[in-house]
């Protein structure tokens, strides 16, 4: 069965430093990988997806950044971040025409 | 693009009682896939039931139901005999059917409903 990794669960990082949010999955090739970004009691913003290698769609113009360096492996990254990049988020994978599966998230302060 | 509505912010619900979310959406699509998420305050995203659009019938996923109406785009979910562990957010989505572009690969989620649950 597939599965999905995400990693760490709770980051606090300062303004200004770097970012580096992984996800894996398991069990399955070339998935859809996208990631999430959720404010506390809020809403899914989608930031990226990818229906395969070397194909990143943004969403939103921001600081962050993803890439698919591996077929199953998707990471979210920012080179400076922002106090309003705290948040959750969340990665997610699916085939065509399924479901989201979604990892269990990363709670991110940005302090 | 298709934008999916959910107008009930927060519900409330006597344990053991009945509790229907609504959820609108709006396309030119005639093949899609609908999807109901909960989101306890694990913040988990857990799929709760899924809805074709070409099949008539509504999905039912234990004390889970849709009532799917296609021509009025409305899909709601009956929550039955609620239990305290039905207290989450609640996100309706929908996906299209058919994938031509990467942009289509992308799901629309609402807004959410937070529904509670009381003992």
């Amino acid at each position: 069965s597939q599965t999905i990794h995400q990693w760490p669960a709770t980051l606090v990082q300062p303004v200004g430093s770097p970012l580096s949010l992984e996800c894996t999955v398991e069990g399955t090739s070339n998935p859809n990988l996208y990631w999430y970004r959720q404010a506390a009691g809020r809403g899914l913003q989608l930031l990226f997806y990818s229906v395969g290698i070397g194909q990143i769609s943004s969403e939103v113009p921001q600081n962050l950044s993803a890439s698919r360096p591996q077929d199953r492996q998707f990471i979210l990254s920012s080179k400076k971040l922002l106090l309003s990049d705290s948040g959750f988020y969340l990665c997610a994978w699916s085939f065509t025409n399924s479901p989201l599966h979604f990892g269990n998230g990363t709670r991110l302060t940005v302090t | 693009a298709q934008t999916v509505t959910q107008s009930q912010p927060e519900m409330s619900v006597q344990e053991a009682e009945t509790v229907t979310l609504s959820c609108t959406y709006d396309t030119s699509e005639n093949n899609y896939y609908l999807f109901w998420y909960k989101q306890p305050p694990s913040r988990q995203m857990i799929l709760v039931i899924r809805q074709e659009a070409y099949k008539q019938q509504n999905a039912t996923e234990n004390r889970f139901s849709v009532n799917f109406q296609k021509a009025a785009k409305s899909f709601s979910l009956k929550i039955s005999d609620s239990q305290l562990g039905d207290t989450a957010m609640y996100f309706c989505a929908f996906m299209k059917h058919k994938l031509e572009v990467s942009n289509d690969y992308k799901l629309s989620f609402g807004a959410g409903t937070t529904v509670t649950v009381r003992a």
